[in-house]
């Protein structure tokens, strides 16, 4: 079945405890996306990739890292995690560059840092 | 700076129909996406709209009008399966790549 795979699902965790959130998919994408929803703000990006080894700065990057070694894997890294971190986070993918108006989901992450 | 408004929450009756606003300010937009979310669930893609006019995909439907930085979505013969939050997401290019911007989503709520 194609998808997008993200663990842990929920994760509860205290303030400065490195942690990493991981997301694969198997429809072999180009693209792929971090973004966190908190509510009344819809879907904020938080990173973004092109390609392997090609990552860049979405609208929220602090706090944050990624990484893109192999095309299917693109993890998201909170080094020190922060309450303001706290949210519902989503991975997504896309076939291609060209084709980021259709994205397709993983089924998030819900991270408390407290 | 791009920008992109949508009303919070919308009522509407089982079998009706019912339209969903997205206005939006940007440069560089290349097109408006729309997508559903189910309490508790991720987005799904639903349409893209690249041209003004309108596009059909069964019950849906959805609207562009660049002169007027405007879209809607539409949704007919109302289903209870639709009480969803819907969201509009303009495509524009930032650092020579295509990107999203989202806006804060509609919660649609039907009434038997």
């Amino acid at each position: 079945e194609a998808q997008v795979t993200q663990n842990p699902r929920y994760l509860i965790t205290v303030t400065g405890k490195k942690l990493t959130v991981t997301c694969s998919q198997n429809m072999n994408h180009e693209y792929m996306s971090w973004y966190r929803q908190d509510p009344g703000l819809g879907l904020r990006q938080i990173y973004y990739s092109m390609n392997v080894e090609v990552t860049d700065k979405g609208d929220v990057p602090e706090g944050y890292k990624v990484s893109r070694k192999e095309k299917r894997n693109f993890p998201l890294i909170l080094e020190s995690p922060s309450p303001n971190q706290t949210s519902l986070y989503f991975c997504a993918s896309s076939p291609y560059r060209e084709s980021t108006y259709e994205q397709y989901f993983g089924p998030g992450t819900r991270l408390t840092v407290t | 700076g791009q920008s992109l408004e949508q009303p919070s929450e919308v009522t509407a009756v089982e079998g009706a129909i019912v339209q969903i606003n997205c206005t939006y300010q940007t440069s560089g937009f290349y097109g408006l996406s729309w997508y559903q979310q189910h309490d508790g669930g991720a987005p799904t893609f639903l349409s893209y709209n690249a041209l003004d006019g309108l596009e059909e995909t069964g019950r849906f439907s959805s609207f562009l009008s660049r002169s007027d930085s405007y879209g809607y979505l539409l949704l007919q013969e109302l289903q209870m399966k639709d009480s969803a939050s819907y969201f509009c997401a303009v495509r524009f290019v930032r650092d020579s790549n295509y990107q999203l911007i989202w806006g804060a989503g509609t919660k649609l709520i039907i009434k038997p």
